[in-house]
């Protein structure tokens, strides 16, 4: 079965402590997305990548880092410099001739 | 700053009847257009896309875009409990960059 799996489901983490969200797609996409959402709000995109060892600041990059080293994987990293690291996170993936995004099922991160 | 604007309900509809869902967008050079349902605690799951103006059919749901007011809409009908749901409309405003509404939530009433 072709999808998106994001790990772990649930994640908690002590304040000051970087963390590392993981992000793997088997639909042969080029691009991979992740965005934030938080309660009454729309997704917020963090970071995009186009193409291997290539990717892109989207709106609310700060705090936040990514890689893109295989055609699968997209981690995003979210460092102790992130305000508000508390929220969903959700990854998604598309082809390059069309920008209909396909979301992995989402990683729930509570920093305390 | 381009924006996508929903109702955020709740839209509350009869079992069987047709909901109607609402988006505006400011940019007037967005070229495609999506739907996506997210049930409570899940991820966004794609159900419609539409890239011109008009309507387009998909099983129960219905698509309606028009770029000349800045409006897309989705229609549902024969609604089931089983729709009631978060509905984000997004907006693809060029390249990779696609706008999400904050959602309007539907529930369905049996």
């Amino acid at each position: 079965d072709g999808g998106i799996t994001q790990s772990p489901k649930y994640l908690f983490r002590k304040e000051g402590q970087n963390v590392t969200l993981s992000c793997e797609q088997n639909l042969n996409h080029d691009a991979m997305y992740w965005y934030r959402q938080d309660p009454g709000q729309g997704l917020r995109l963090i970071y995009y990548s186009q193409i291997v060892n290539d990717f892109q600041k989207g709106d609310i990059a700060e705090g936040y880092s990514v890689s893109r080293e295989k055609k699968e994987s997209f981690p995003l990293t979210v460092t102790s410099a992130q305000k508000n690291p508390t929220a969903f996170y959700l990854c998604a993936s598309s082809t390059v001739e069309s920008y209909e995004q396909y979301f992995g099922p989402g990683t729930r991160l509570t920093v305390t | 700053q381009k924006e996508v604007e929903q109702n955020s309900g709740p839209l509350s509809v009869p079992e069987g009847a047709i909901a109607s869902l609402n988006c505006t967008y400011s940019d007037r050079g967005s070229q495609s257009f999506f739907w996506y349902r997210q049930y409570s605690g899940k991820s966004p799951e794609l159900i419609m896309f539409i890239y011109s103006n008009g309507d387009k059919e998909d099983g129960r749901f219905t698509a309606q875009l028009n770029k000349a007011s800045q409006y897309v809409s989705l229609l549902i009908r024969d609604s089931q409990p089983s729709d009631s749901a978060t509905y984000l409309c997004a907006v693809n405003t060029g390249g990779f960059k696609t706008i999400f509404g904050a959602g309007t939530r539907l529930f369905v009433k049996a």
